[in-house]
């Protein structure tokens, strides 16, 4: 089993539509998860930090599951703009960074 | 905000040379720096975790001696691909722990092609 697990893509969606990502982790004792997007060719930029009590900025929600071991990110009313790779980021502690493999998200008018 | 510049943003070089892709924290000091490697379509992979002042720790199937990284200063750290060979061709991306809420910031990746 993968140490990050991302629902696989692409996802397809109409501009408008509300889209949803998980992302599972396997190491209990993580402490810290992130969702970041990377467009094609480009470096990945921090879309939001993912805390317990869950986080929402503008049109983003991000939520934490412990107990479950995994992460989410909601996007309402998708743009145009939205349309790029989501990576899910797990630090475990120490030097140890992981990154899931990415779920790509298509939007189309 | 904290600050990544990575250099060079595309290298195209021949078989059998050498690479250097420097990586420095702008505002803030990297005391830690991550290296990663991105194939096509696949995700980001942690390479070697550099500390400065100190030998670099490297991931399981990396060669140490063909990617050899120098972690000299607070806010630099250099990654060389020492006898680039095709399959080396890919997108170098460097990271770095500075921002105050934890995330990383990386730094704007340098794509490799070795012809």
């Amino acid at each position: 089993r993968k140490e990050v697990e991302q629902d696989p893509g692409p996802f397809n969606v109409p501009e408008g539509a509300t889209v949803a990502f998980n992302c599972t982790y396997s190491n209990s004792a993580s402490q810290s998860f992130f969702w970041y997007r990377q467009d094609c060719r480009k470096e990945p930029k921090l879309l939001m930090s993912v805390y317990s009590s869950g986080n929402e900025d503008g049109r983003f929600t991000a939520q934490l599951n412990r107990a479950s071991q995994y992460i989410s990110l909601l996007i309402r009313d998708s743009k145009l703009s939205d349309s790029a790779t989501y990576l899910c980021v797990v630090y475990t502690g120490g030097f140890k960074t992981i990154f899931g493999a990415g779920t790509r998200l298509f939007v189309k008018a | 905000g904290a600050v990544v510049s990575q250099h060079p943003s595309w290298v195209i070089c021949k078989s059998g040379t050498s690479v250097k892709i420097e990586c420095r924290s702008l505002d803030f000091q990297a005391t830690t720096m991550f290296w990663y490697r991105q194939f096509p379509k696949q995700s980001l992979m942690l390479m070697a975790t550099s500390n400065e002042g100190s030998k670099a720790t490297y991931e399981q199937g990396v060669e140490k001696d063909k990617f050899l990284i120098n972690h000299a200063s607070l806010t630099l750290s250099t990654l060389t691909v020492t006898s680039a060979h095709p399959e080396d061709s890919s997108f170098y991306i460097c990271s770095a722990r500075g921002r105050n809420d934890g995330g990383y910031t990386f730094g704007s990746g340098t794509r490799l092609t070795v012809v």
